[in-house]
């Protein structure tokens, strides 16, 4: 199983709300990555979990909030976004650090109203 | 100058076409190296890792030119299927990997 995958597909949320992506790998791998992509432009890291420990945070603000409860889970709580928060966000596993190869999830679309 | 840097396209060839495609690093420190492919609106697929003995896939040969800094994809013999966006990907240490913008390939019929 190569498989990542990643709920819900689409979000729209007010400024205001409270909501949750998340991400399940079932592949053993031990890192898994959040990153934020916007329209024509590179996915961009913004965490880094490492064993189930956050390793890398890529000066994201608090508004995003991740959270590792084991080594096939990964969330990222979003509290407070602002419009130009509004990007498709993908989450990625490897086997070990960044220098494996990483499998990305079908990605999250996210539009902040 | 970027960290990674590719020609953004895009190539536009014709089926059956040989295509080959070029990404640049700076830091020669990078460690590992590889191709994705992003199809619009979709993820990143990992293509190919790119070794330093170079390595072949089917129609899809990478290569790695330290000396020179770069890497490249080679595609024979363009599909329909081929069309999408190439990602070149850099890793350096421990906690850092670079994205290149893209390459744009559209194959016509």
């Amino acid at each position: 199983d190569t498989e990542v995958t990643q709920t819900p597909k689409h979000l729209v949320m007010g400024m205001t709300n409270k909501k949750s992506l998340k991400c399940e790998q079932h592949m053993g791998h031990r890192a898994m990555y959040w990153y934020k992509q916007k329209a024509k432009k590179p996915p961009e890291l913004m965490f880094v979990y490492s064993y189930e420990k956050l390793s890398i945070n890529e000066s994201v603000p608090s508004r995003f909030s991740p959270e590792c409860p084991n080594s096939s889970l990964l969330n990222l709580h979003l509290h407070a976004l602002q419009p130009e928060d509004s990007a498709l966000y993908l989450c990625a596993s490897s086997q070990e650090g960044l220098e494996a190869e990483q499998f990305f999830g079908p990605g999250t679309r996210l539009t902040v109203l | 100058r970027k960290e990674v840097e590719q020609d953004p396209g895009p190539f536009n060839v014709p089926e059956g076409a040989t295509v080959a495609f070029n990404c640049t690093y700076s830091n020669s420190a990078s460690q590992s190296f590889f191709w994705y492919r992003q199809d619009c609106r979709k993820e990143p697929k990992l293509l190919m890792s790119v070794y330093s003995s170079g390595n072949e896939d089917g129609r899809f040969t990478a290569q790695l030119n330290r000396a020179s800094q770069y890497i490249s994809l080679l595609i024979r013999d363009s599909k329909l299927s081929d069309s999408a966006t190439y990602l070149c990907v850099v890793n350096v240490g421990t906690d850092k990997l670079i994205f290149g913008t893209g390459t744009r390939l559209q194959v016509f019929p």
